[in-house]
């Protein structure tokens, strides 16, 4: 069936690295994707998306992946700052579906 | 604009009560959805809605019904609760087709005892 994973339950990095948070999909058929950020307490917030058609996003500070042959998303987040630290989601939209798949999730905590 | 909104932000329920909450967004927004987030896990889909009078099931529909009577409102209702409904509970609306970027509210927690 569909699936959108996270490889690492878990990161841990320090103040002012880069993270690199990934996500694995598996519906060839999806051709939108997208990550969102959630703080404790609140609901999922926009970061960025991208479409079937590009292999690379960039945003203020995020950089968005897209590997279509090992189905592959990654989310890259320059000089990580204290407030990135939350749960980060990859989804995928398999077809035009106006629905949305969504992986399990990544906490990253940020070390002062 | 307040975005997406829910109402209440939290909840205790006893087994086999009933109760609707309710999300509305002032987007103007074709889309809506709710989902339901456990311990651990992502967002799952419970129902969602591609217009005014229109619903369909997600991923995890069973006990819960929804309703779109007006494009600005989704309610999403619990006939007879159960502890296994107990959650945080997101709606997010988006604009429809071909912009699908779905916005999220600040969810609502719900406790059945």
């Amino acid at each position: 069936g569909e699936s959108v994973g996270l490889h690492l339950p878990t990161l841990s990095v320090q103040e002012g690295d880069n993270s690199i948070i990934n996500c694995a999909y598996s519906n060839s058929a999806s051709d939108y994707f997208i990550w969102y950020k959630q703080e404790s307490g609140k609901g999922p917030q926009f970061i960025i998306d991208i479409r079937s058609n590009m292999d690379k996003r960039q945003g203020q500070r995020v950089t968005v992946l897209l590997n279509k042959t090992v189905k592959h998303l990654s989310l890259q987040i320059a000089a990580t700052q204290p407030g990135d630290s939350a749960v980060y989601f990859c989804a995928e939209r398999p077809g035009n579906t106006g629905k949305l798949i969504f992986g399990q999730g990544t906490t990253l905590q940020v070390k002062p | 604009n307040a975005g997406v909104t829910q109402t209440p932000k939290f909840r205790v329920l006893k087994t086999g009560q009933s109760m609707t909450l309710l999300c509305a967004q002032d987007m103007n927004h074709e889309y809506m959805y709710w989902y339901r987030q456990d311990p651990g896990m992502g967002l799952r889909l419970i129902h969602y809605s591609v217009g005014e009078g229109t619903t369909a099931k997600g991923e995890v529909p069973d006990g819960y019904n929804v309703s779109r009577l007006k494009k600005q409102n989704f309610l999403l209702g619990l006939e007879s609760a159960a502890p296994s409904q107990t959650s945080v509970y997101f709606c997010a609306s988006s604009p429809g087709v071909g912009k699908e970027t779905q916005y999220f509210g600040p969810g609502t927690r719900l406790l059945v005892l």
